[in-house]
């Protein structure tokens, strides 16, 4: 049982390249969810999932685009990437009973 | 809209004092609260939680108490080790549809032998 996990681990981008990250989990959850994570601003919500299929804008959303097309997977893309989003990614999957579960995170730098 | 604020760190203690982050929020609805613990490197584990007014969570040695009549939610412990050091986040949920997560700007602890 691997819980959630992210891919890649580390990235660097230079501005204007795009990417796709990962997320995957294994618990069935239905709920899925994209943060990032900035000193001093704690998690913010990009965009998250209620369920196979569907999205829905967070607090963050600009620059960012997801698909969750099965229910174990939840990617986020930025298709233009600019320094401004040089930031730590999370991905995060909730069951029924309101308790997050979190990846390990992304480190993406954008120069 | 909902938002939750912490005290501000860093915060650095000695082994076996005692340890206070504070917490308040703001909320529409009746949320419910937690808290979680980001080691260094890792992703975010919950540490504890409580669902309504009075309710107290309770997770190795960390115990915090739902005050809806104070809008807070302080993290205690009695006696810390070097180990809890790490970045503590408040956090709410509003119970409604996606369970989204409001969180504050994190407490960064540090505990020196």
């Amino acid at each position: 049982n691997a819980g959630v996990t992210q891919t890649p681990k580390f990235r660097v981008l230079k501005t204007g390249q795009s990417m796709t990250l990962l997320c995957a989990q294994d618990m069935n959850h239905e709920y899925m969810y994209w943060y990032r994570q900035d000193p001093g601003m704690g998690l913010r919500l990009i965009h998250y999932s209620v369920g196979e299929g569907t999205t829905a804008k967070g607090e963050v959303p600009d620059g960012y685009n997801v698909s969750r097309l099965k229910k174990q997977n939840f990617l986020l893309g930025l298709e233009s990437a600019a320094p401004s989003q040089t930031s730590v990614y999370f991905c995060a999957s909730a069951g029924s009973y309101y308790e997050q579960y979190f990846g390990p995170g992304t480190r993406l730098t954008v120069t | 809209g909902d938002s939750v604020t912490q005290m501000e760190g860093p915060v650095t203690l000695s082994e076996e004092a005692f340890l206070t982050i504070n917490c308040t929020y703001t909320a529409t609805g009746y949320p419910s609260l937690f808290w979680y613990v980001q080691y260094p490197g890792e992703g975010l584990q919950l540490l504890l939680k409580a669902t309504k007014a009075d309710d107290k969570g309770s997770n190795k040695g960390f115990e915090a108490t739902y005050r809806k009549e104070t809008t807070s939610f302080h993290l205690e412990k009695g006696s810390v080790q070097v180990s809890d050091s790490a970045v503590y986040f408040c956090a709410l949920s509003d119970r409604m549809g996606a369970q989204k997560l409001v969180f504050g700007q994190g407490t960064r602890l540090t505990i020196n032998p």
